[in-house]
């Protein structure tokens, strides 16, 4: 069964530094997300992707966070420069349509910013 | 602006017992609600979804149906299993929101032999 696949697993970097999460969506899905989930609170959306550009971002999506899809089979998503509350379970998904939107999710990348 | 509230965790039973996930919505439009499932060390998996109201999604025993009077979308299954511990997600999508899915807090199910 295909599946969101995410790279790495885990993530450790210094506040300041600038991070890549990779993901490589199900390989037929035209619509991709970022999601992102603070240890003990809510799963959040960050931005959602669609025909190379961004259909829809969040408050917390600021200009430190950019979105790529710099080859057919990988999305990323880029933190400029880190913080400490950028720590957090990021979640990759992806979807055929929107309507209604059926995301199928990655495992989910653990950054840790110290 | 959109909202979903799920009844506050964690929650333990014992084998084959009834569970009950409460989660109740707040929408402008009329969303598509969805229930999530994250075993440990996995990625959040789709477990059931309705569309519209009086809909109920099924899937490997459970259950959810979509009470628009109430703005509810509980989740049940009437014989739990070990198997079944993991935290579980009820979502909404509102065409009015765009495609995004707005989560509910998730809560811990643990089923003991």
């Amino acid at each position: 069964e295909p599946e969101v696949t995410q790279t790495p697993s885990h993530q450790v970097t210094q506040m300041g530094q600038e991070v890549i999460l990779r993901c490589v969506p199900i390989s037929n899905h035209l619509y991709f997300y970022w999601y992102r989930q603070i240890l003990g609170q809510k799963v959040e959306f960050l931005v959602s992707f669609y025909n190379n550009e961004i259909s829809e971002k969040s408050e917390i999506f600021d200009d430190q966070f950019s979105v790529e899809r710099p080859d057919g089979s990988n999305f990323t998503l880029k933190i400029r420069s880190t913080k400490l509350e950028d720590s957090a379970m990021y979640f990759c998904a992806s979807s055929e349509g929107t309507a209604p939107p059926t995301q199928y999710f990655g495992p989910g990348t653990r950054l840790t910013v110290l | 602006g959109d909202s979903v509230t799920q009844m506050e965790g964690p929650v333990t039973l014992s084998e084959e017992a009834f569970l009950t996930i409460n989660c109740t919505y707040t929408a402008t439009g009329y969303p598509s609600l969805f229930w999530y499932v994250q075993y440990p060390g996995e990625g959040l998996q789709l477990l059931l979804k309705a569309t519209k109201a009086d809909d109920k999604g099924s899937n490997k025993g459970f259950e959810a149906t979509y009470r628009k009077e109430t703005t509810s979308f509980h989740l049940e299954k009437g014989s739990v299993q070990v198997s079944d511990s993991a935290v579980y997600f009820c979502a909404l999508s509102d065409k009015t929101s765009g495609s995004r899915l707005t989560f509910g807090e998730g809560t811990q199910l643990t089923v003991n032999p």
